[in-house]
């Protein structure tokens, strides 16, 4: 059993440039939630996909978009970056929406 | 909103010593999960209550579910290095897992 994939682990963007960040579920997982984790912060919900389709959001703006694809891997992708985007960034797995969730290694974007 | 109140926010421990950390939420919930985050890392799931006045137990944690459904906690036992990190509560409510801020561990060798 293959656990959460998250590439990639680093990243250093300019302000005003755009990312793409990508995940790898859990076998037998067909639901990613994405998390923003500032440091020294909680976890912060972004939003979750359940086969293919956003199935909630968390208070974030729309230039934090995302997709899922057919075999339940995930990509959030986040445009016009700002310094307040830098952070860590969680993806997890989990069986239904509310079930315990199994996070990625994560990727830690810096933004300058 | 729906909010779920985690404290304390910090806590300093001599190794050996017990260490409790309290989850309130302003409304009942479906369950309740916690997860540990050790410095540097990813939260890691521990474990998931559902009924009303669960207690489940894991070598020196002990976690509750209140008879509401409205608070939980996490006791640890005669606390070890091993134990630092951050502990997160995360309730169920409508679907949706309502995170608490977390208590962050640190422990004196």
């Amino acid at each position: 059993e293959t656990g959460v994939t998250q590439s990639p682990t680093h990243l250093i963007k300019t302000r005003g440039q755009q990312v793409t960040l990508r995940c790898s579920s859990q076998s037998g997982h067909n639901t990613v939630s994405w998390y923003q984790q500032a440091l020294g912060q909680g976890p912060q919900f972004i939003f979750q996909y359940y086969r293919e389709e956003e199935n909630g959001r968390g208070n974030f703006p729309p230039r934090f978009s995302g997709l899922q694809f057919p075999n339940y891997s995930s990509e959030l992708n986040v445009n016009a970056l700002e310094l307040d985007d830098s952070a860590l960034y969680l993806c997890a797995s989990s069986s239904t929406d509310v079930s315990p969730l199994h996070f990625g290694n994560g990727t830690r974007l810096t933004v300058t | 909103g729906q909010q779920v109140m985690q404290i304390p926010q910090y806590q300093h421990v001599q190794e050996g010593e017990d260490f409790t950390t309290y989850c309130n939420s302003s409304t009942t919930l479906s369950n309740i999960q916690w997860y540990k985050q050790r410095p540097g890392g990813h939260p890691v799931f521990l474990i998931q209550l559902v009924k009303s006045g669960e207690v489940k137990k894991q070598k020196r944690l002990t976690f509750q579910f209140g008879e509401a459904k409205k608070n939980s906690s996490l006791h640890i036992t005669a606390t070890q290095t091993t134990d630092v990190g951050t502990y997160f509560c995360a309730g169920s409510y409508n679907r949706k897992l309502i995170w608490g801020l977390g208590t962050s561990l640190a422990v004196n060798p």
